[in-house]
């Protein structure tokens, strides 16, 4: 099976822009959760989807959001970007939602916010 | 709010030595689930522990959860440079309708040769 996708692996955007962040799960998967990484705050969880719908939510400002199509693809888009958005971005696939079943990672998006 | 406490943050060993990394949750966990991070990698999943009192092993790895189901372990023997990366624990939390996997903030393991 193929692993977990994400594109694009790197990207650079200046304060105020937009970002969408694309993430292909596991054949099969159905769930797919989001997490931002970095040094400091180690891995926060953003959301999960489960067949198109939003299951569950961190707490994270309105300008994350997310989608998930019917081919259980997903995309995370950032509005009005922050400094302090710069880190790796993590998607991650399951059987389950809910933190129910191991979770495949994807090799994530390194955003720099510049 | 709910957490997951790990400790140590960091750990240096000779190869050869013993590591352990503790995970302890405010909680009771339904599950409790380990990862590995290499570095400049993504989180690998390890094994999940189900069971009060559970103890899996993987080769030099031995994965333990408590009898309350609030705390595990992860101990690697006669660690290898194989074995650098981050070891994180996780386990779901529910709040306000919500369930969320919520990872501890990891053990970066490093290993001397």
């Amino acid at each position: 099976k193929a692993g977990v996708t994400q594109t694009p692996r790197y990207l650079i955007k200046t304060r105020g822009q937009q970002v969408t962040l694309s993430c292909s799960p596991i054949s099969g998967h159905r769930s797919v959760s989001w997490y931002q990484q970095t040094p400091g705050q180690g891995l926060q969880f953003l959301f999960e989807y489960f067949s198109e719908t939003q299951r569950n939510k961190g707490n994270f400002p309105g300008r994350f959001s997310g989608r998930q199509f019917s081919n259980s693809r997903s995309e995370m888009n950032v509005s009005t970007l922050e400094l302090g958005d710069s880190a790796l971005y993590l998607c991650a696939s399951s059987l389950v939602s809910g933190g129910g079943s191991e979770q495949y990672f994807g090799p994530g998006t390194r955003l720099t916010v510049t | 709010g709910q957490q997951v406490m790990q400790i140590p943050q960091y750990q240096h060993v000779q190869e050869g030595e013993d590591f352990t990394t503790y995970c302890n949750s405010s909680t009771t966990l339904s599950n409790i689930q380990w990862y590995k991070q290499r570095p400049g990698g993504h989180p690998v999943f390890l094994i999940q522990l189900v069971k009060s009192g559970e103890v899996k092993k993987q080769k030099r790895l031995t994965f333990q959860f408590g009898e309350a189901k609030k705390n595990s372990s992860l101990h690697i023997t006669a660690t290898q440079t194989t074995d650098v990366g981050t070891y994180f624990c996780a386990g779901p939390y529910s709040g306000a309708g919500s369930y969320q996997l919520t990872f501890g903030k990891g053990t970066k393991l490093s290993v001397i040769p």
